[in-house]
């Protein structure tokens, strides 16, 4: 039972660049979250998807798209990186109204 | 107001204290609560739920006041290993996402 896994743990884009984020949960959840941390700050909200199937903005979309592949599986791809974006991502998953579990982390660096 | 709000701290208490941290939430409609623990550059883990009879884990004790709409967090015996940041979290209403507290760092030194 891994929980909640993302990769990749380190990426260095360029300006530019794009990628996509991976995660996926062995947990069942319907519920799945990305979030950003920059240092110092607290998290904030990107994207989440309720349940399989829709997906909804968070507090700071801009710049990031999302696919709830299936239940497992909740990408987050950046299309055109900027230096702005650089951040530690997390992905979460969550049932109901119990508690939210956390990735890992990817730590991402735009130069 | 903010939807959830914590003293960011930094609180620095000696080994062996008891310390508390409060955090005030803006929905009164909120079901669940809980705190969770961020260790520096690592993800959040949950640390207690938060029931309205209050609970206990240990060393670590959380309240939750809905009259005046605010969650508390005491550690008692403070560890150096206890030294992180402490995250306040609530669910409001229906199908939406955890508000998180931007939290509260704790130094516990020896």
């Amino acid at each position: 039972n891994a929980g909640v896994t993302q990769t990749p743990k380190f990426q260095v884009l360029k300006t530019g660049q794009s990628m996509t984020l991976q995660c996926a949960q062995d947990m069942n959840h319907n519920s799945m979250y990305w979030y950003r941390q920059d240092p110092g700050m607290g998290l904030r909200l990107i994207y989440y998807s309720a349940s399989e199937g829709t997906t909804d903005k968070g507090e700071v979309p801009n710049g990031y798209n999302v696919s709830r592949l299936n239940k497992r599986e909740f990408s987050l791809r950046l299309e055109s990186a900027a230096p702005s974006q650089t951040s530690v991502y997390f992905c979460a998953s969550q049932e109901g109204y119990y508690e939210q579990y956390f990735g890992p982390g990817t730590r991402l660096t735009v130069t | 107001r903010k939807e959830v709000e914590q003293d960011p701290g930094p609180f620095n208490v000696p080994e062996g204290a008891t310390v508390a941290f409060n955090c005030t939430y803006s929905n009164s409609a909120s079901q669940s609560f809980f705190w969770y623990r961020q260790d520096c550059r690592k993800e959040p883990k949950l640390l207690m739920s938060v029931y309205s009879s209050g609970n206990e884990d240990g060393r670590f004790t959380a309240q939750l006041n809905r009259a005046s709409q605010y969650i508390s967090l005491l550690i008692r015996d403070s560890k150096l290993s206890d030294s992180a940041t402490y995250l306040c979290v609530v669910n409001a209403e229906g199908n939406t996402p955890l508000v998180f507290g931007k939290g509260t760092r704790l130094s516990v030194i020896a």
